[in-house]
């Protein structure tokens, strides 16, 4: 499969504890987007990386929130000190961005998150 | 930063008829428009998009028009058929971050 992947596809943690998450984008891609959806509705911006680097971070994204792309492939998200409200699907998308392209998006499966 | 609301939340249409879902953006620097369609539990896929240097676009059974002067675009679909039953997302982007529509969810009656 040459799509976004995703690890895990679930996770049930309990308040307080921290989470990490992986995508792996499209090989060729050098865009990749962390999104957050929660029932109802569309996928809400956290961040995006251009290659290794940050480019920008939602004000959603609180600071027990951190998300890492080292070597510009796969990109982890943590979540600290976990809370109920952080329960949602996070989705990973990558896109073969160049200067004057358009914004397409291919997302992966998501990482379904529920805090007890 | 960009806006996108998107209506209506729900639609019912018998299989056969037309669906229309609209989007309105705020950003006039928005210029690529994507329409996902998302299955239960399922990843958003890529349907169709539009750019903002062409006012209609169409694929088969979908269409989506883009109207930059009112900031709007429509998605289209005719000859519904059951598999068409999903829930829809709009988006509008401008190069470095996309904002999505809360979602249309579609369903198809044979």
């Amino acid at each position: 499969d040459t799509g976004v992947s995703q690890d895990p596809r679930h996770k049930i943690t309990k308040r307080g504890q921290n989470v990490t998450f992986r995508c792996d984008p499209i090989s060729e891609h050098n865009r990749l987007y962390w999104y957050r959806q929660t029932l109802g509705q569309g996928p809400e911006f956290l961040t995006y990386f251009q290659n290794e680097a940050q480019l920008e971070k939602s004000r959603l994204l609180s600071d027990r929130f951190s998300a890492e792309r080292p070597k510009g492939s796969f990109s982890t998200l943590e979540i600290q000190r976990t809370e109920q409200g952080d329960s949602a699907m996070y989705l990973c998308a990558s896109s073969p961005w160049t200067p004057g392209s358009y914004n397409e998006q291919f997302f992966g499966p998501g990482t379904r998150l529920t805090v007890l | 930063g960009e806006n996108v609301e998107q209506h209506p939340s729900t639609l019912s249409v018998q299989e056969g008829d037309s669906a229309v879902i609209k989007c309105t953006y705020s950003d006039s620097a928005s210029n690529y428009f994507p329409w996902y369609k998302q299955e239960l539990g399922k990843r958003p896929q890529l349907i169709i998009d539009i750019r903002s240097n062409v006012g209609e676009k169409k694929d088969q059974r979908i269409a989506v028009t883009l109207n930059k002067t009112a900031k709007h675009f429509s998605l289209h679909i005719t000859e519904t058929q059951p598999e068409d039953s999903a829930v829809y997302f709009c988006a509008a982007s401008w190069g470095n971050d996309m904002r999505f529509g809360a979602g249309t969810r579609l369903t198809v009656k044979p």
